[in-house]
């Protein structure tokens, strides 16, 4: 079946626009996460939610950052006011269950959106 | 607090030739370990986990990796290397004591390169 799909792939913007990075899961998984990926680095991570809501948004570094799942599938991550310091992949991942009812929980990520601020 | 750390930014070995990429952690009760690979342009892939039970598990592409406890480590092996295999490969930890992080801490990454 399909994997997690994100779009963009890249997007190329100036500093201070908006920008929406959309993630469509792989269907039937309840958890999705979003991470950052800066170069030479690992995951960061960002805001993980169970269905509609957001579980734990500890990672979102400012209120720049928001996303939203309204139907508990597709997400979107929204940054107001970029920064050429947001510039990273961002990526996001999907899983079957929460991570707190299943112990070894395995996400499964996209490919990521290649965000570059200009 | 969970950490992990990949002491190697990179990994050379030759085809054939067995492979080890390091991890180390750091968590306040027993962890849950992982291993991910990422191919240039693409999502990172599981490849294996450590729970609990036996101390080296069994993973995906004839990767294997053993937890050892004493040495808060769970470094990543294969007894022979493809050319295949290079990639990026990242260690990740969480902390299974109530209270703590549900989403796993991720390494910086090794890149993993196997030579003709």
């Amino acid at each position: 079946g399909a994997g997690v799909s994100q779009t963009p792939s890249n997007k190329v913007t100036e500093k201070g626009k908006y920008v929406e990075l959309r993630c469509d899961p792989i269907s039937g998984h309840t958890a999705l996460y979003w991470y950052r990926q800066s170069l030479g680095q690992g995951p960061e991570f960002l805001i993980y939610f169970q269905g509609t809501g957001a579980a734990d948004d500890s990672g979102l570094p400012n209120d720049r950052f928001f996303a939203v799942r309204p139907e508990g599938s597709v997400s979107t991550l929204k940054i107001q006011r970029t920064e050429r310091g947001d510039s990273a992949v961002y990526l996001c991942a999907s899983s079957l269950t929460y991570p707190d009812r299943e112990r070894g929980n395995i996400q499964y990520f996209g490919a990521g959106t290649r965000l570059s601020v200009l | 607090a969970q950490s992990v750390a990949q002491p190697e930014d990179q990994v050379n070995v030759a085809e054939g030739n067995p492979l080890t990429v390091k991890c180390t952690y750091s968590v306040s009760g027993n962890p849950y370990l992982f291993w991910y690979v990422q191919y240039p342009n693409r999502g990172l892939q599981f490849l294996l986990k450590y729970i609990t039970g036996d101390n080296l598990v069994k993973g995906s592409y004839g990767f294997e990796a053993e937890f050892n406890k004493s040495q808060t480590s769970f470094h990543l092996k294969k007894p022979s290397a493809l050319v295949s295999d290079s990639a990026l490969y990242f260690c990740a930890v969480r902390d299974p004591l109530e209270g703590g992080s549900y989403i796993p801490t991720f390494g910086r990454g090794t890149s993993l390169i196997v030579h003709p």
